[in-house]
């Protein structure tokens, strides 16, 4: 059974720092990846996507990377501003029974401080 | 263009009551997920439609949770005798669905059940 596991759960940091988040599956066999934003009461943001084939994704001040045979990728945020402040969600996309189905972590939730 | 709407936003309900949500996918998107998210978890997945077809309904906890897609667009979540364990947001997502690889899924706000 496909297990999904970020770390760290939580992290604060001040502004302008550059980080680091970190997930984890345990089986290889994905369509993609998929990192999602998630704002208090509101719904998820799609990030980005890497797919299964790729190693890396870049969209602005993030960068996605993808090492599918040891279950890990990273997303890289640069020049962390207060309006990051979110929850991250890491999610891949795996094949279900009669279709296919995202499994996500529990996230990791960002705090930066101006 | 319009993203996906959920109603109602938030749903208040007492233990076995029954209740029913929405979800109007983005036109043109062939597949629509529900996912449920518990408080200080990420969301688990419910069920799968593709167009009016439930393809997965592996997720749905107990046979209380029916879903449906009868026209291939909007979607009913329905949850019969609603228990204190049901509260939770619930999140719908749709996507084209077209090459698994590269298909994005786009989530509504959720609806927000609490069961009382």
């Amino acid at each position: 059974k496909q297990e999904v596991t970020q770390i760290p759960a939580a992290l604060s940091v001040p502004e302008g720092e550059n980080l680091v988040l970190n997930c984890s599956f345990t089986d290889s066999a994905i369509y993609n990846l998929q990192w999602f934003r998630q704002d208090p009461g509101k719904g998820l943001t799609s990030l980005l996507l890497i797919q299964s084939s790729q190693r890396e994704q870049t969209s602005g001040r993030l960068n996605a990377s993808l090492d599918k045979s040891s279950g890990r990728s990273t997303l890289y945020i640069a020049a962390s501003q207060p309006g990051d402040s979110a929850t991250y969600l890491c999610a891949v996309r795996i094949q279900g029974q009669a279709g296919t189905a995202l499994i996500f972590g529990k996230g990791t939730t960002l705090s930066v401080s101006s | 263009g319009a993203g996906v709407s959920q109603s109602p936003r938030y749903k208040v309900a007492k233990r076995g009551q029954d209740v029913a949500l929405r979800c109007d996918p983005i036109s043109g998107h062939v597949s629509l997920f529900w996912y449920q998210q518990a408080l200080g978890q990420g969301p688990e997945f419910l069920t799968y439609f593709q167009n009016e077809a439930q393809l997965d309904k592996s997720g749905l906890p107990s046979d209380r949770f029916f879903a449906e897609r009868p026209e291939g667009s909007v979607s009913t979540l329905k949850i019969q005798r609603t228990q204190q364990e049901d509260s939770a947001v619930y999140l719908c997502a749709s996507s084209l669905g077209r090459h698994l690889a590269t298909d994005t899924q786009y989530f509504g706000p959720g609806t927000r059940l609490t069961v009382l």
